[in-house]
């Protein structure tokens, strides 16, 4: 089983700051995608990142993919309340297009 | 939004009763799957189907089943439920986009099982 770790688990911040969170694994991923889970609703999908070393950009977040495609980063820059949120990573496992999901990181921005 | 319902939304129920849950979706998708999410645990997935009564087993699916008689409709049965099924359970569809699927995931049902 291919298991992602997200680090930090919680993380609590002011408006205005930056923050990185990280996804790892001992296995590589042929791609990894990021989710944005707020209360009361399932996951959304953010982003995909495929090739090894890619960067996507999307507004103030940005997204890498290790280059050995074992672990990827969410940077988010000048953090705002509406970033709140619970960040999940995932990638392709087994058949029948599985996820495998990590832990999560719980954000909270406050004003 | 992939067309995803679930119901019921909110559910409290006993320890020892069978409990089922139902997610809908309007867009014929061939993929669907059961999750459930518990603080510091993620997403674990407990079955999922590749087509109309076909259906296999996820990581944590003791205690569970689920039927899939019709492409809308996936149900997922606590045949007797225990505390330790409280959770958020979501299900979700895979899409192709591009080059890649993602999943989409339905509002989610809480249960409390007591």
């Amino acid at each position: 089983t291919q298991l992602l770790e997200q680090s930090p688990q919680f993380l609590s911040i002011q408006e205005g700051e930056n923050l990185t969170v990280y996804c790892n694994s001992s296995s590589v991923f042929s791609s990894l995608q990021w989710y944005r889970q707020e209360p009361g609703e399932g996951p959304v999908l953010l982003v995909t990142v495929v090739t090894g070393g890619e960067v996507k950009k999307l507004k103030r977040l940005t997204f890498q993919f290790g280059d050995a495609r074992k672990d990827s980063s969410l940077h988010i820059t000048a953090a705002q309340p509406g970033d709140t949120g619970l960040y999940l990573c995932a990638g392709p496992s087994g058949s029948a297009r599985q996820l495998t999901f990590g832990s999560g990181t719980q954000l909270t921005v406050l004003p | 939004d992939a067309g995803i319902t679930q119901s019921p939304r909110h559910k409290v129920t006993e320890t020892g009763t069978p409990v089922t849950l139902r997610c809908h979706q309007t867009e014929n998708h061939r993929y669907m799957y059961w999750y459930r999410q518990d603080p510091g645990h993620g997403l674990r997935l407990i079955h999922y189907s590749y087509g109309v009564k076909d259906t296999d087993k996820g990581e944590v699916s003791d205690g569970y089943s689920v039927s899939r008689s019709k492409t809308e409709d996936f149900l997922l049965t606590l045949e007797s439920a225990t505390s330790s099924q409280t959770s958020v359970y979501f299900c979700a569809v895979s899409r192709a986009g591009g080059t890649q699927e993602t999943q989409y995931f339905g509002p989610g049902t809480r249960l409390l099982v007591l």
